[in-house]
């Protein structure tokens, strides 16, 4: 079992929809909690950085982490085209450096 | 203000070849990590650097190794490369590790 798991998708969904992508983990020692946006063959971009438990808003975006659950998700409210891309989880415990990332989630939002 | 910069873009090498790629992070960071990103995959943690140390690695061979300079440049040095080194190689920036972190736009090597 892989200690961060993501559906690889795709999720296709029409333009103005809300968003939910997920990823589940294995290591309830899990701390610090990222999502990055993937262009193809581009850097990952940042979208939200999360400690511990809890909601973040940050514009169009939303996590949460539900430490109880082992699970977190990235919402984005009135989705665009532009939005099209690999999401990507990444997390890590308070005694390491090292982020373990999920696979990504591929998503399409229709015109 | 410039975001991390890695060069080159693109690299081609035969195996057994070694190769070194360059990452300048952002303004005001002084902590780098590399990281590999094979097709279809996530990124994985080869090793992160800070004041010149390394200062945690990932599971991956010596033959991966690291240098970090006084301008908290760094570069990932590949020797002996294998066929399955061929990846995006990417470096990413914090100003602490308490921060999410900067991606560059990566390094593209291919082993033929």
């Amino acid at each position: 079992q892989k200690e961060v798991e993501q559906d690889p998708g795709p999720l296709s969904v029409p333009e103005g929809a809300i968003v939910s992508l997920n990823c589940t983990y294995s290591n309830s020692a899990f701390q610090y909690f990222m999502w990055y946006r993937q262009y193809s063959r581009k850097g990952p971009e940042l979208l939200m950085y999360t400690y511990s438990s809890g909601n973040k808003e940050d514009g169009r975006f939303t996590a949460q982490v539900d430490k109880s659950s082992k699970y977190i998700s990235l919402f984005i409210r009135d989705s665009q085209p532009s939005d099209s891309a690999t999401y990507l989880c990444a997390m890590r415990t308070s005694g390491t450096y090292k982020y373990i990332f999920g696979t990504g989630t591929r998503l399409k939002v229709l015109a | 203000d410039a975001g991390v910069t890695q060069s080159p873009t693109h690299l081609i090498k035969t195996r057994g070849q070694q190769v070194t790629l360059r990452c300048s992070p952002k303004s005001g960071h002084d902590t780098v990590s590399w990281y590999q990103q094979a097709l279809g995959q996530g990124p994985q943690f080869i090793f992160q650097y800070y004041e010149e140390e390394e200062r945690q690695r990932g599971n991956f061979p010596d033959r991966f190794s690291g240098h970090q300079f006084p301008n908290y440049s760094s570069e990932l040095n590949v020797n002996a490369l294998l066929l399955g080194d061929s990846a995006l190689y990417l470096c990413a920036s914090s100003p602490d590790s308490n921060y999410g972190y900067t991606f560059g736009s990566g390094t593209r090597l291919t082993v033929v």
